[in-house]
């Protein structure tokens, strides 16, 4: 079974733009998740999205926001960018049932100029 | 809060010993506690999860104790290799959610030939 994907994998960006990522869970997961991983802060839980909704947000602004499509697929988006967002971000994928044990992508590493 | 604290100084151990890990949390009686293993530029493996009424779990050379009196969990690498390098995390579930997952800063094991 193919594992989590995310695209893209690296991207460089300016202060202000905007930045859509992509996340495919493996086949028949159906909850996905998004963190973000910064060398002072760790990994911090962004969002968790099951059957198209939001189920899950942690203490993110706005300008972090996310979505999920009927095929489980999801994407991230993060408006107006600050020099702060560059992190790797992080998506990972779980059965409904077995939300507890989640499996990462390699994620998309954003550095923002 | 939550706060979940991994000794954040690398372990450095010789080939053949075994490495032990602590996890340490506070305000949080977790359902169950896990460990990941983080490879450089990747994203976090899956290792082992343990329950609150479960006191140990082994799979192959890991070794996992939850013990909930002391808030703590020990991550053992029996029989260490150079492979088993890597930043080692634990984490929790949100206290809101199962999915919502709060990671340690994690702890890098390097293992010397």
């Amino acid at each position: 079974k193919a594992g989590v994907t995310q695209t893209p994998r690296y991207l460089i960006k300016t202060r202000g733009q905007q930045v859509t990522l992509s996340c495919s869970p493996i086949s028949g997961h159906r909850s996905v998740s998004w963190y973000q991983q910064t060398p002072g802060q760790g990994l911090q839980f962004l969002f968790e999205y099951f059957s198209e909704t939001q189920r899950n947000k942690g203490n993110f602004p706005g300008r972090f926001s996310g979505r999920q499509f009927s095929n489980s697929r999801s994407e991230m988006n993060v408006s107006t960018l600050e020099l702060g967002d560059s992190a790797l971000y992080l998506c990972a994928s779980s059965l409904v049932d077995r939300v507890e044990t989640q499996y990462f992508g390699p994620g998309t590493r954003l550095l923002v100029l | 809060s939550q706060k979940i604290e991994q000794n954040s100084e690398a372990l450095n151990i010789q080939e053949g010993k075994t490495a032990t890990l602590t996890c340490n949390y506070t305000n949080y009686s977790p359902a169950y506690l896990q460990w990941y293993r983080q490879d450089p530029g990747r994203g976090p493996v899956f290792l082992l999860l343990i329950r609150e009424n479960e006191k140990e779990k082994r799979k192959e050379r890991l070794k996992v104790t939850f013990d909930t009196t002391l808030k703590q969990s020990l991550f053992h690498i029996t029989a260490s290799q150079p492979a088993d390098s890597a930043t080692y995390l634990c984490a929790l579930p949100g206290t809101d959610s199962w999915g919502k997952l709060q990671f340690g800063a994690g702890t890098q094991v390097v293992v010397t030939p």
